[in-house]
């Protein structure tokens, strides 16, 4: 299975921008590029997902290196809410495989 | 919204006893999953299920059964629950089948102790 890596944990204060990075070294053509997010004591939450193209919703912004072996998940204004594990998984099929995550702490 | 509910928050169960943990989605989902999450190994896939009367191993099967007799509804089963099974247990679904770009929804999870 392809296999994602990512920072243990990164650090951001409020209103500022964050950049959480993944690299996918192993992705293959066909796998979808997924983050999900995890608050205290709740069941993890999508927040974006993308194939190629660089892709934004209400939550994130999802930027692709052009090879696809590396993104990152960017949050424009971070919030004291944001705060927590962000996992970034690469999925191919019905099943997805999730990493240790990135746990984002919020500085006031 | 989609809901995914979970049978219990929390659950105290003794060591060898049968213990069941149901899931219930609202929005006719094809695909159910079962994780478990443990501290620094993040969260595993024990078993999902792309239709009724359909199971799938996921990476640790071992120890437990599912059973998805009707669409909305996947149980997960510790056919004799040891003190290596306490974990927090996540139940997911998602629309449909072999959808790749499909989210998952999650359920708030049930946290089981084993004693």
């Amino acid at each position: 299975d392809a296999k994602t890596t990512q920072p243990n944990s990164m650090e951001s204060n409020e209103e500022e921008p964050v950049h959480l990075p993944c690299n996918h070294s192993t992705i293959s053509g066909t796998d979808y590029i997924h983050w999900y997010r995890q608050l205290p004591s709740q069941g993890p939450e999508y927040v974006i997902h993308g194939l190629t193209s660089n892709v934004n919703n209400r939550m994130a912004s999802l930027a692709i290196a052009e090879d696809r072996k590396s993104s990152t998940l960017i949050l424009h204004r971070a919030t004291l809410r944001d705060a927590a594990v962000y996992y970034c998984i690469l999925r191919g099929n019905n099943d997805m495989r999730f990493g240790a995550g990135t746990r984002l702490t919020v500085k006031p | 919204d989609v809901k995914v509910t979970q049978s219990s928050r929390y659950l105290v169960k003794r060591t060898g006893e049968k213990v069941f943990l149901e899931c219930v989605q609202d929005m006719d989902h094809e695909n159910m999953f079962w994780y478990r999450q443990d501290p620094g190994l993040g969260l595993r896939l024990i078993y999902f299920s792309y239709d009724v009367k359909m199971k799938e191993k996921g990476d640790i099967p071992e120890g437990y059964s599912v059973s998805r007799e009707k669409k909305e509804r996947f149980s997960l089963i510790l056919e004799s629950a040891s003190t290596n099974q306490t974990s927090m247990y996540l139940c997911a679904s998602s629309l449909v089948q072999g959808l790749a770009g499909d989210e998952q929804y999650f359920g708030p999870g049930t946290r089981l102790t084993v004693t």
